[in-house]
C-alpha cells in the first residue's frame, strides 16, 4: 500500500525565515507527488506536483519542492515565510486508482 | 469558471436520518473522489470514480455509498448516518488518474450528526 508521512503536524517559522515542510513517501514505484495548500475554511488548492519530470519542482507563491528517490522525499521549501503562507499543507501521493494524503502539517508564520 | 461545487456547505443532522451531499463539476472530468478531513488523520478517500458507472471504495468507504449516473455529478450518500461521520468532507474531480492529473478540490461540506 502507499503512504506518506509528514514529520511535523506544527511548524512556526518567522515572517522572512526559510520554511522546510518534510514529506516522506512509500511506493513500490516511481510515484506522483503533489503538495497542496488549505487556506482557513476554504478547500484544497493545488501548489506543486512531480510528474517524474524535473526534480526540482517550481510551483506557485515561490514555493518549490525536490523528488528525492534515494530518500524517498518530496520536501515543500520557501526562501522567505510571508504572513500569508500561514495555512494547513498537505502531501500526497496518487499511485493506481487512488490519492493517499498525508496527515498534514499547519504552518504559523511569527510577525 | 471551472470549478467543483458541493451543497450543503454545512449540515446538522440527527442519526439515522438519510442524507445526500451532492458534488458537480463542470470540467468534463472523468475521475471524481470523496474525501473525508478529520484532525491528525489528513484527508482519507471514501469513494472514488474512473467514470460514469464505474466506481470504487476507497480507505474508508463504511457507512457510505455514491452513484454516477451523469459524468459530472457525484453524490455521496450516508442512508443512516451516525456520530462518527461527524466530518468536513470534500469533492474532487481530475481528467483521470495514473499519469500524475491534479485533482480539483470542491470547497467542503461540513457535517455535524447528533
Amino acid at each position: 500500500a502507499q503512504s506518506v508521512t509528514q514529520l511535523g503536524s506544527h511548524v512556526s517559522v518567522s515572517e522572512g525565515a526559510l520554511v522546510l515542510l518534510r514529506c516522506n513517501y512509500s511506493s513500490s514505484v516511481p510515484p506522483y507527488l503533489f503538495w497542496y495548500v488549505q487556506y482557513p475554511n476554504q478547500g484544497l488548492q493545488l501548489l506543486l506536483k512531480y510528474t517524474s519530470a524535473a526534480t526540482l519542482v517550481k510551483g506557485i507563491n515561490g514555493f518549490e519542492a525536490e523528488f528525492k528517490k534515494s530518500e524517498t522525499s518530496f520536501h515543500l521549501t520557501k526562501p522567505s515565510a510571508h504572513m500569508s503562507d500561514a495555512a494547513e499543507y498537505f502531501c500526497a501521493v496518487s499511485a493506481g486508482n487512488q490519492f493517499y494524503f498525508g496527515t498534514g502539517t499547519s504552518l504559523t508564520v511569527i510577525p | 469558471e471551472a470549478q467543483v461545487t458541493q451543497n450543503p456547505r454545512y449540515l446538522i443532522t440527527v442519526t439515522g436520518k438519510k442524507l445526500t451531499v451532492t458534488c458537480s463539476q463542470n470540467m468534463n472530468h472523468e475521475y471524481m473522489s470523496w474525501y473525508r478531513q478529520d484532525p491528525g488523520l489528513g484527508l482519507r478517500q471514501i469513494y472514488y470514480s474512473m467514470n460514469v458507472e464505474v466506481t470504487d471504495k476507497g480507505d474508508v468507504p463504511e457507512g457510505y455509498k455514491v452513484s454516477r449516473k451523469e459524468k459530472r455529478n457525484f453524490p455521496l450518500i450516508l442512508e443512516s448516518p451516525s456520530p462518527n461521520q461527524t466530518s468536513l468532507y470534500f469533492c474532487a474531480s481530475s481528467a483521470g488518474i495514473g499519469y500524475g492529473e491534479t485533482q480539483y478540490f470542491g470547497p467542503g461540506t461540513r457535517l455535524l450528526v447528533l
